[in-house]
Parts: structure tokens; sequence; C-alpha cells
């Protein structure tokens, strides 16, 4: 199994600004994903954190506006940039052990008004 | 492009009817299967998972899901539900072969009346 510590778990932020969420796991892990979670909606992939290199981003989604970092195999940033209402959502960070199901950090709640 | 596909978006069913809930995926190479059950305000609970063998799982709660390879399909069953099955339910696929990345259907709102 894997435990996900992820913060903040909510947040309210002004329009225009940033936001850094965290993700620490207690093992390490290869693949570690960002996704969001619109309200009512599914979880949408946002990319996949790659250790030591750049991030692989889904489409619709672009590195100036969700730049992700992933200096180790146990801890990941996800930042929203230059926030607007459209942005408010859960975002959760999740980890694959091979072989195994995906477990998911508690989500951040975000609020952009 | 990959993606999964759930068919029914809103379910409503009475206690103790049988419940079948659609899953497709479009990928031809190898994945891992999963249901994810959300609770109203709460967060993602993992119902069953298929990595290989007897394409019959069961999971928790009574619930189970078939693989049908030549299908592509992993559709969830229950026979009997009860108020407490009032969720949304999320078909996921773990795309292996060089994507390796875990892709969420849009999910199906099941509402179950006493």
């Amino acid at each position: 199994s894997a435990v996900i510590s992820q913060k903040p778990s909510r947040d309210i932020c002004q329009r225009g600004t940033s936001l850094t969420i965290q993700c620490q796991v207690d093992s390490q892990v290869t693949m570690m994903f960002w996704y969001r979670q619109q309200p009512g909606q599914s979880l949408t992939l946002i990319a996949t954190a790659n250790q030591g290199s750049e991030a692989t981003y889904e489409s619709g989604f672009v590195i100036d506006k969700f730049p992700i970092s992933r200096p180790n195999l146990t801890f990941s940033t996800l930042t929203v940039s230059n926030m607007s209402p459209e942005d408010s959502s859960i975002y959760l960070c999740s980890v694959v052990k091979q072989g195994s199901e995906a477990f998911f950090g508690q989500g951040t709640r975000l609020t952009v008004v | 492009a990959q993606s999964v596909s759930q068919h029914n978006h809103h379910v409503i069913l009475s206690e103790a009817a049988s419940l079948e809930l659609g899953c497709n995926y479009s990928y031809g190479g190898t994945v891992n299967l999963f249901w994810y059950v959300q609770y109203p305000g709460q967060h993602l609970q993992l119902l069953l998972k298929y990595f290989s063998g007897d394409p019959l799982v069961k999971g928790i709660k009574g619930f189970e899901a078939e693989f049908i390879k030549s299908k592509f399909s992993f559709n969830l069953r229950k026979p009997s539900v009860q108020w407490s099955d009032t969720a949304e339910y999320f078909c996921a696929v773990f795309l292996s072969g060089g994507y390796n990345k875990l892709i969420f259907g849009a999910g199906t709102r099941l509402a179950v009346h006493p």
C-alpha cells in the first residue's frame, strides 16, 4: 500500500494568484499523477509527474498553467498558476505501484474568488 | 486516443433491484481495470480490481465485475442494491505498455430509493 499526505487540504485564493500543492508518499514510487475533479464530475488526468524530468501533460493542460516538480521518488508539487474561478476544483495526487491499485491523497479543495 | 466510456450517467433503482453499470475502454494493450465508488462528500474508495486470471472478480459490499476482453468491457454488477449504495461509481483503466497512466470514465450517479 501507500500512504499519501497532500497539503493544503483546502484553500481559498484570489484570482490571479498561484497555489502550490504538495504530495508526500511514504515509500518510493515510480508512477505519480495529478488529477483534477471539478464539481460533480469525474477525475481528469492533468499530468504524470516524472522524477528528474519534465512532467508529461495530457491534452488541454500546459506546463505554464500547471507546473509540476518531482525532485525524488516520494515527493511532488503541483502549482496552479494565475488562477481564475474556473480553476476551482479538487486536485488529487495519486500513485500507482506496479501490479497494484492506485492510491490517492485526500485532495486539495481549491476555491478561487 | 485512449478513453473510458461509462454508458449510464444516472441510474435510479429501488432497493433490492439488480444493478449493472457498463464500462468500455479503447486501448489495445495490456490493462488493469478498476471500479471506484465515491459517496457524497467523501473520497474515492476502491470497490474491486482486475489484473489477470479469472475475469469475474468480486469486490467489497457485494459488488462484482466481469472483464470481457473481446468487448473491451468491465461491467459492474450487484444482484440486490441497498439504499446505502447511493453514490457515484467510476470505472478506471490503467494503460500499460508505455503509457503507464490511469484514466477514468465520466462516472455513473446511482440513486437507490427505499
